[in-house]
């Protein structure tokens, strides 16, 4: 158990709608990171928040966004679904932002868009 | 920018097998090396990492050396299980500036099969 916590596991929904995944990150850690896994595009970095700001973002879509909390958890919010949508989702947390600590991830989020 | 070239699977051995998976990578600066591992229907676990260079990384029995002069993280076990039958990521980070934040780059994965 890493100790980062996702919900939802796992998530059916149609084309056009709208999810929200959430993320609490491990006791302590204030920076949030959000990777997107599928299969034709691996593991992509997706976002990332620093103790409630954006840091830097990677292929992160338009109808896509994020924000961290000031309890440090995180959400993912993911709009107008599309079927290429469909993927799982994985967030991460770590101690520090300039560190070599390592980066733990969640057990991901599982979404199909149909 | 960071990229991280990953041995292309899938590959398939007998128990006991030895186990090679290489990793080289591209960065600037002193980036992070890390291994993780996802088994089938699971995320991603840490399987092992190393910070610095000659730095040797090891957990249930995997290893992975740290080679600046290779820009290489191989991934080795001397003898794999049915239960080691997973997908492997090699991955780097680096360290973050003020300017710019740290990142985890990841290769593309290789799917191991053990069979017994």
């Amino acid at each position: 158990d890493s100790g980062v916590t996702q919900t939802p596991k796992h998530l059916i929904t149609a084309t056009g709608q709208r999810v929200t995944l959430r993320c609490s990150p491990r006791s302590g850690d204030l920076s949030v990171y959000w990777y997107q896994q599928s299969l034709d595009q691996g593991l992509q970095f997706l976002i990332q928040y620093y103790n409630g700001e954006e840091r830097a973002k990677g292929n992160i879509l338009e109808r896509f966004s994020a924000q961290q909390f000031p309890d440090l958890h995180s959400e993912l919010n993911l709009s107008s679904l599309e079927l290429g949508d469909s993927a799982l989702y994985f967030c991460a947390s770590s101690p520090r932002e300039f560190s070599g600590n390592t980066i733990y991830f969640g057990e991901g989020s599982w979404l199909t868009v149909v | 920018g960071n990229s991280v070239t990953q041995m292309e699977g899938p590959v398939t051995l007998s128990e006991e097998a030895f186990l090679t998976i290489n990793c080289t990578y591209t960065a600037t600066g002193y980036p992070s090396l890390f291994w993780y591992v996802q088994y089938p229907g699971e995320g991603l676990q840490l399987l092992l990492k190393a910070t610095k260079a000659d730095d040797k990384g090891s957990n249930k029995g995997f290893e992975a050396t740290y080679r600046k002069e290779t820009t290489s993280f191989h991934l080795e076990k001397g003898s794999v299980q049915v239960s080691d039958s997973a997908v492997y990521f090699c991955a780097l980070s680096d360290r973050g500036t003020e300017r710019t934040a740290r990142q985890l780059t990841f290769g593309s994965g290789t799917q191991l099969t053990v069979l017994p």
